[in-house]
């Protein structure tokens, strides 16, 4: 397994500002995953951050809003950029790390709540 | 198109009172099927991964199992603090996770 830790926990921000939330795991890991948990839902993937090269966003999602940095193996930030109520939710960093019999298995950090007024 | 359904939405169980919750799925090439428990406000904990139909494994008071249509996960004798939502996700055609809607579970004293 992996261990995930997320800065910050939460946070409560001002419309149309931004936040920076930093993963950073206890080994080195070449996928990490970024999440959109909205009150009351299930997870949604925002991006794939992939080291040395662009973030690979899913669809509803743009760099310009959700910018992501990988500057090595064991590090990312994801940025909320002019935030708005709708962005309020829990935003979770995942790794695939080596501990499944076939495939990777996926571990999550234990979240960022950021509430928008 | 893929797709995973679980249900039901919530189930509320006397401590105690055994009960299992479904997760369906139609995915072209199973890759893995991940159950997770998510307390309010943290992140998920990952609890098994299924590879193949027939396959069961077991934690505590939990037992998952999978055939080639669906999983189902076993609560038995619950204590209170199973109370969380449950999480099922299969690595879709694409091979990224996709997440059913969750089970939210209470157990009572």
């Amino acid at each position: 397994s992996a261990v995930i830790s997320q800065k910050p926990s939460r946070d409560i921000c001002q419309r149309g500002t931004s936040l920076t939330i930093q993963c950073q795991v206890d080994s080195q890991v070449t996928m990490m995953f970024w999440y959109r948990q909205q009150p009351g839902q299930s997870l949604t993937l925002i991006a794939t951050a992939n080291q040395g090269s662009e973030a690979t966003y899913e669809s509803g999602f743009v760099i310009d809003k959700f910018p992501i940095s990988r500057p090595n193996l064991t590090f990312s930030t994801l940025t909320v950029s002019n935030m708005s109520p709708e962005d309020s939710s829990i935003y979770l960093c995942s790794v695939e790390a080596r501990g499944g019999e076939v495939y990777n298995e996926q571990f999550f950090g234990p979240g960022t709540r950021l509430t928008v007024l | 198109e893929d797709q995973v359904t679980q249900s039901p939405e919530a189930l509320r169980l006397q401590e105690g009172e055994s009960s299992s919750l479904n997760c369906s799925y139609t995915v072209s090439g199973l890759r893995g099927l991940f159950w997770y428990r998510q307390d309010p406000g943290k992140g998920p904990e990952f609890l098994f991964t299924l590879y193949s139909a027939g396959e069961e494994k077991e934690k505590e008071r939990l037992k998952a199992t999978l055939t080639k249509k669906e999983s189902f996960l076993h609560i038995t004798a619950p204590k209170p603090e199973d109370s969380a939502t449950y999480l099922c996700a299969v690595h879709d055609s694409w091979g990224k996770l996709q997440f059913g809607a969750g089970t939210q579970v209470v157990v009572t004293p």
